[in-house]
């Protein structure tokens, strides 16, 4: 069990580009969960998906944002068309099947720059 | 609208001592809490919660105490050591709409413990 791993660790871009995040959970948690932390701030709920099903999208994530969980396993957040408000640190949280999922195991996050 | 809060943005406190960090929320429907460390460039670590059933729970140096009636909870860090010096997050587990569940964060208290 090595834990929830994200990469990139960083990533800076240019405004109007594209991005992609991907989240590695800790294996067989079927729920995974994405959140954005900007300065000053704490995590922020994205969206959430059990197994392969995207079960919940808050309404920060705007229709640039687009999230996968292809087979259940690992995780990518796509952003589109960045903008400077973008600039946060993203971060992926799994939890394990059969238990509260309040307990939420979290990644060492991506921090994004969009300059 | 905020609906965990930390009012207290940092503390510092003398290695040994106790350690009080206060988080306050507004939601009744909260049915967990949770309190998360997070140092820099790594993600938050679950550290304790307490259901909204209970009011306390210990776990080593550390003990929760939630006062439902005035919607606060607190943690207790006895004794302090220079390695506690992190960001504290206060949390709420909320059920969606869709019937998923999430974290709800406040902003954070900077810890320093000084030796």
């Amino acid at each position: 069990d090595t834990g929830v791993s994200q990469n990139p660790r960083h990533k800076i871009t240019k405004r109007g580009q594209n991005v992609t995040f991907r989240c590695d959970p800790i294996s067989e948690h079927n729920r995974l969960y994405w959140y954005r932390q900007t300065l000053g701030q704490g995590p922020e709920f994205l969206t959430y998906f059990q197994n392969e099903a995207q079960l919940e999208k808050s309404r920060l994530l705007s229709d640039r944002f687009s999230a996968e969980r292809p087979k259940g396993s690992f995780s990518t957040l796509e952003i589109q068309r960045t903008e400077q408000g973008d600039s946060a640190m993203y971060l992926c949280a799994s939890s394990p099947f059969g238990r509260a999922a309040y307990e939420q195991y979290f990644g060492p996050g991506t921090r994004l720059t969009v300059t | 609208d905020q609906q965990v809060k930390q009012n207290s943005p940092s503390l510092s406190v003398q290695e040994g001592r106790i350690s009080i960090l206060n988080c306050d929320y507004t939601n009744s429907m909260f049915d967990y809490f949770l309190w998360y460390k997070k140092y820099p460039a790594e993600g938050p670590t679950f550290l304790i919660s307490i259901s909204s059933i209970k009011d306390k729970n210990e776990d080593g140096r550390f003990t929760v105490f939630l006062n439902k009636s005035a919607k606060h909870l607190s943690l207790h860090i006895v004794p302090s050591q220079p390695g506690d010096s992190a960001v504290y997050f206060c949390a709420a587990r909320a059920i969606t709409q869709g019937g998923s569940e999430k974290l709800v964060f406040g902003k954070g208290t900077k810890l320093t413990v000084n030796p």
